[in-house]
């Protein structure tokens, strides 16, 4: 069964930075194509950021470009998200997500950017 | 960026009834692999999203069969033919054509 736990999402001030982590289980982590999908409080889905399976490329939504950054670790079978110079308009709910077209969800990590 | 357009945004349907969910898109969703990359999620109050159809028309495994998918192009259709009350939530179109990826606006679907 395909699991994916998010980890790390909190409460930080305009400007600060997190972290997120996504530990994949169930499945060949090496071989999928992993997202980051977002959802700010009663709103829609946003995709964030996808990463290729050998890390080698990475595609981001514009509002996140040169603020986010997605990475892997295939031996821990973890995906991760850095997030440097929030505002609150990051502030979501942030769903780890298996393949670049998504077909499984994690249970979401919540992140308040807020003051 | 491919824009994503549900109709209608709020939908009361009955028990028993059949409820219809339109998604269109502003370019076409075949790729040149010859699929179409339209994906269909449920999402319940207090859950994350679970995909339920995805290239068109193919179900999930454990989706139960009263949703189906149809359409082609740029105009797509989810149906249930049969509401139940678990399927009370918002419901998604998604297209994975193209970078960034690109969600419809959900549609609520509540009892009427």
């Amino acid at each position: 069964e395909v699991q994916l736990v998010e980890s790390g999402g909190g409460l930080v001030q305009p400007g600060g930075s997190l972290r997120l982590s996504c530990a994949a289980s169930g499945f060949t982590f090496s071989t999928f194509w992993m997202t980051w999908v977002r959802q700010a409080p009663g709103k829609g889905l946003e995709w964030v950021a996808s990463i290729k399976q050998d890390g080698t490329d990475k595609k981001y939504v514009d509002s996140v470009k040169a603020r986010f950054t997605i990475s892997r670790d295939n031996a821990k079978n973890s995906l991760y998200l850095q997030m440097d110079s929030l505002s609150a308009e990051d502030t979501a709910v942030y769903y780890c997500a298996r393949n670049g077209r998504v077909d499984s969800w994690g249970q979401g990590t919540l992140v308040t950017v807020s003051s | 960026d491919v824009v994503m357009t549900q109709s209608p945004l709020s939908l009361p349907v009955s028990l028993g009834q059949p409820a219809s969910i339109s998604c269109r898109s502003s370019q076409s969703l075949v790729h040149s692999d010859g699929n179409t990359y339209l994906t269909w999620f449920q999402q319940r109050p207090g859950q994350s999203p679970r995909r339920l159809i995805y290239k068109v028309s193919n179900r999930d495994s454990g989706v139960p069969d009263r949703f189906s998918g149809s359409g082609s192009g740029t105009d797509f259709t989810l149906k249930i033919s049969r509401v139940e009350a678990e399927d009370v939530g918002v419901y998604y179109c998604m297209q994975g054509l193209n970078w960034p990826l690109t969600f419809g606006q959900g549609t609520k679907l509540e009892i009427k």
